[in-house]
Formats: C-alpha cells, structure tokens, sequence
C-alpha cells in the first residue's frame, strides 16, 4: 500500500507566474485535501475534492482551484501568485466513509520571489 | 479568529519522563480532535484521535484527555523518548466537515 505522495518537492516562482501541485492519493482513498502551511503556522484548509467534485473550501481566493482526476489524484493551482503564498503546500487523502482520518503527504515547498 | 490554540510554542522534556502537550479551542460546534506529528521535511503524521463523547483515549504511550467544559485537550505521551522529538499539532472538526482547523503547533525536544 502506498501513502500520499506529492510532486514537485520544492518550487521557486516569481510574482505573478502560474503554479501546478500534484498530489497522488493513498491506495483506496478517494478524497483529497488540500492544505497551506505558512512558516511558524498550522496547516488552513483550502479545499477537498470527493469523487472529482469540489467538497467544501476554506477561506481562499478563487486564484487557487484545484481538480481532482478519475484515479483520484489531484491537482492544486494557484495564479497570480503573491509573495505570501510562499508556504508549504500538504495534500491529505481519505477514504470513502465520511469523517475518516486524514492522511498526509509530505507536501511542497513553494517559494515566491 | 483562531479557533484551535496551541499557547507552548516549544517543551522540554527528559527521555523517560512524561510529556503533556495542550491544546484549548473555542468553537463548541468541534466534536473530533485529532493530534499529528510532524517531523522536518516530512508531512503531519496522525497520532491518535478522540471524539467528543469521550474523556479519555490511549493508544500504547500515547493517551489523549477531553475536558469540553473547558474547551481545553491534552496529549501524554508516557515514557517519552527521543524519537518523540517532533512537532505536534492539535486538529478538530465538526461532525464529518471536510476540514480540519488546527493549532499553530508545540515543539517538543526529549533529551538524554
């Protein structure tokens, strides 16, 4: 069984640019969590997707969507990025029944410059 | 607004000795805690979980304590050992809410 795995790493962007995170769920989980942990933070929830459908969103602007694929991996894109998105980015997955532990990855360290 | 608070940035504890990390909420909606472990370059790591209708919750070393008149949670973790050296985040939730509100974290250090 493999856990949640996340791509890239780490990310150096420059104000304005386009970014795309991605995120591969554990095996038999299909929803996905998405979370921003800024430094000296704890991690704030941006959003889930439950069988590909956006399942609740945090307080974040519509520049960061995301879309979750038929194999339940996901996808987080932020635009226009600022300089206070710099923070590291964790995916989370779970299963089917509701309300199940979350499970994270290792996340990616996105940088702003 | 912070509804899940962590007030010890950091602690201290000797390998052996017991390790009490707290953790006070304010949202009387939340009725499922979760602890994480975190460990540089590494992303959280569930621990153990209790749900509003208990008090008390132990796994191994590791015993989560529920006081909700209070709003206030504890994690014990008993004997602590160095590699219990991490960072721990308090979570909560309501009902079967999608997200997960969490603390601003507790260092902990268990030294020799």
């Amino acid at each position: 069984e493999t856990g949640v795995t996340q791509s890239p790493t780490h990310l150096i962007k420059t104000r304005g640019q386009q970014v795309t995170l991605r995120c591969s769920s554990q095996s038999g989980h299909n929803t996905v969590s998405w979370y921003q942990q800024a430094l000296g933070q704890g991690p704030q929830f941006i959003f889930q997707y439950y069988r590909e459908e956006e399942n609740g969103r945090g307080n974040f602007p519509p520049r960061f969507s995301g879309l979750q694929f038929p194999n339940y991996s996901s996808e987080l894109n932020v635009n226009a990025l600022e300089l206070d998105d710099s923070a590291l980015y964790l995916c989370a997955s779970s299963g089917e029944r509701e309300g199940e532990t979350q499970y994270f990855g290792p996340g990616t360290r996105l940088l702003v410059l | 607004d912070q509804q899940v608070k962590q007030n010890s940035p950091s602690l201290s504890v000797q390998e052996g000795r017991i390790s009490i990390l707290n953790c006070d909420y304010t949202n009387s909606m939340f009725d499922y805690f979760l602890w994480y472990k975190k460990y540089p370059a590494e992303g959280p790591t569930f621990l153990i979980s209790i749900s509003s209708i208990k008090d008390k919750n132990e796994d191994g070393r590791f015993t989560v304590f529920l006081n909700k008149s209070a709003k206030h949670l504890s994690l014990h973790i008993v004997p602590s050992q160095p590699g219990d050296s991490a960072v721990y985040f308090c979570a909560a939730r309501t009902g079967t809410a999608s997200k997960l509100t969490f603390g601003t974290g507790t260092r902990l250090q268990v030294t020799l």
